[in-house]
């Protein structure tokens, strides 16, 4: 059974750091694209960065810079750095499986339960 | 960027209804969009990738049509269950947008 359990999420200040974690089990990690989404409270979906070792990291525009993604094959969790948070980062943030090894036309077909991270003063 | 226009925001409907949910894209996305519904405080679930493929275990009243810049997802005999928000993603062109959704609620 697949899994992907995220972690790391937190109450920090604006221009602080954080870095989340997506745990996965239940399949072959690293023959997988996996993907971040994230959700403002009250808000739809927004999708916010995508890597796989066939393609290489994709970043949406409003995070390109900031954000970094990475991940560790020998521990079998998917990282998501966020530098320089704003308010607007505030979110719950999904880390998810996608069917194919490509990044490009994702089918998000396994998601985590999300992880929070409140930015503010 | 292509932008997905969801239609309506918000439907109640009555166990056993069928209800529809548009997806309009900006540009042809060929069949590349899924649809994912989401209960309160859970993550999003993916019912249907490529338009009209059913993922497995979801329940046969869902279904889902089109291509181009349309789209469509339709649920026969609405259940209590199926209350939730719907969204729908294309994934045709990066980045790989989501419409706001549509929140589907039981009269």
């Amino acid at each position: 059974e697949v899994q992907l359990l995220e972690s790391g999420g937190n109450l920090v200040r604006p221009g602080e750091s954080l870095r989340l974690s997506c745990v996965a089990s239940g399949f072959p990690f690293s023959n997988f694209a996996m993907h971040w989404v994230r959700q403002s409270p009250g808000q739809g979906l927004e999708w916010v960065s995508a890597y796989s070792a066939h393609d290489g990291s994709y970043y949406s525009d409003s995070v390109r810079g900031r954000f970094r993604v990475s991940w560790d094959i020998s521990k079998n969790t998917f990282y998501l750095q966020i530098n320089n948070l704003r308010a607007d980062d505030t979110a719950v943030y999904y880390c998810a499986k996608s069917t194919k090894k490509e990044v490009p036309r994702p089918c998000l077909e396994s998601w985590g339960q999300g992880t929070l991270v409140t930015v503010s003063s | 960027d292509i932008q997905l226009t969801q239609s309506p925001s918000s439907l109640s409907a009555s166990v056993g209804d069928r209800v529809s949910i548009t997806c309009r894209a900006s540009q042809d996305i060929s069949h590349y969009l899924a649809w994912f519904q989401q209960k309160p405080g859970k993550a999003p679930k993916l019912l249907i990738c490529g338009a009209s493929t059913l993922q497995s275990g979801v329940p046969s009243r869902f279904s889902g049509s089109g291509s181009g810049t349309d789209f469509t997802l339709t649920i026969n005999n609405l259940q209590p269950d199926d209350i939730a928000t719907y969204y729908c993603q294309q994934v045709d062109s990066y980045p790989w947008s989501f419409g706001l959704g549509t929140k589907v609620e039981i009269k």
